[in-house]
């Protein structure tokens, strides 16, 4: 079975603050992508990492995925109250996604 | 364009009786996936169709869960026999996969249909 663990699961922070979520497995994916979920929404895609430390920047978020392809990490800079939201990572064997555990995220302006 | 749509948004049933969640692909999307989403919680497959090749159901949870995807486009996932556990959100999600092409596809999902049995 492969699994995705993502950390932290909840995380509070307060307006202007940075923040990193983690994305962990045992598996080697193909290529691994970060949604973002809002409540009564399905996710939307935010990037698609493909190349073992590839870095790509969306504004204020930094992804890179680990040299192995087993691992990612999502870095936001000076978060703000539109970044609230689950964050999702889905690792991506053939035609299949394995979705991470989630994290919610809570920016207090 | 139109997105991916699903109904009803919210089901509330009793145990025991049968359910039917629909979803409306993007036009022209040959891929179809149905997840299930508990409280808060990450993303569980259940099943995959593509074109006319035979679905994958290795994530249907029991002989009670099945599905169909009529004509490549509309498909049903059909709860039967509802149980408590079986209470999450169902989404659907809908790709054009590019043949021969190496690129991730991009999924675009639907809002859920939230599914409450009591």
């Amino acid at each position: 079975t492969q699994l995705l663990e993502q950390s932290p699961q909840f995380l509070s922070i307060q307006e202007g603050e940075n923040l990193t979520v983690y994305c962990n497995s045992s598996s080697v994916f193909s290529s691994l992508q970060w949604y973002r979920q809002e409540p009564g929404e399905g996710p939307v895609l935010l990037v698609t990492v493909v190349t073992g430390g590839e870095v790509k920047k969306l504004k204020r978020l930094t992804f890179q995925f680990g040299d192995a392809r087993k691992d990612s990490s999502l870095h936001i800079t000076a978060a703000q109250p539109g970044d609230t939201g689950l964050y999702l990572c889905a690792g991506v064997i053939f035609y299949k996604y394995i979705f991470g555990t989630g994290t919610r995220l809570k920016v207090l302006a | 364009g139109a997105g991916v749509s699903q109904s009803p948004s919210n089901k509330v049933t009793e145990k025991g009786k049968d359910v039917e969640l629909r979803c409306d692909p993007i036009s022209g999307h040959t891929a179809l996936y149905w997840y299930r989403q508990s409280l808060g919680q990450g993303l569980e497959f259940l099943i995959y169709f593509q074109g006319n090749s035979a679905p994958d159901k290795s994530g249907l949870p029991s002989d009670r869960f099945s599905a169909e995807r009529t004509g490549g486009s509309v498909s049903t996932l059909t709860i039967q026999r509802t149980q408590q556990e079986d209470s999450a959100v169902y989404l659907c999600a809908s790709s054009r996969p590019l043949a021969g092409s190496t690129s991730t596809d991009t999924q675009y999902f639907g809002p859920g249909t939230r599914l409450t049995v009591l």
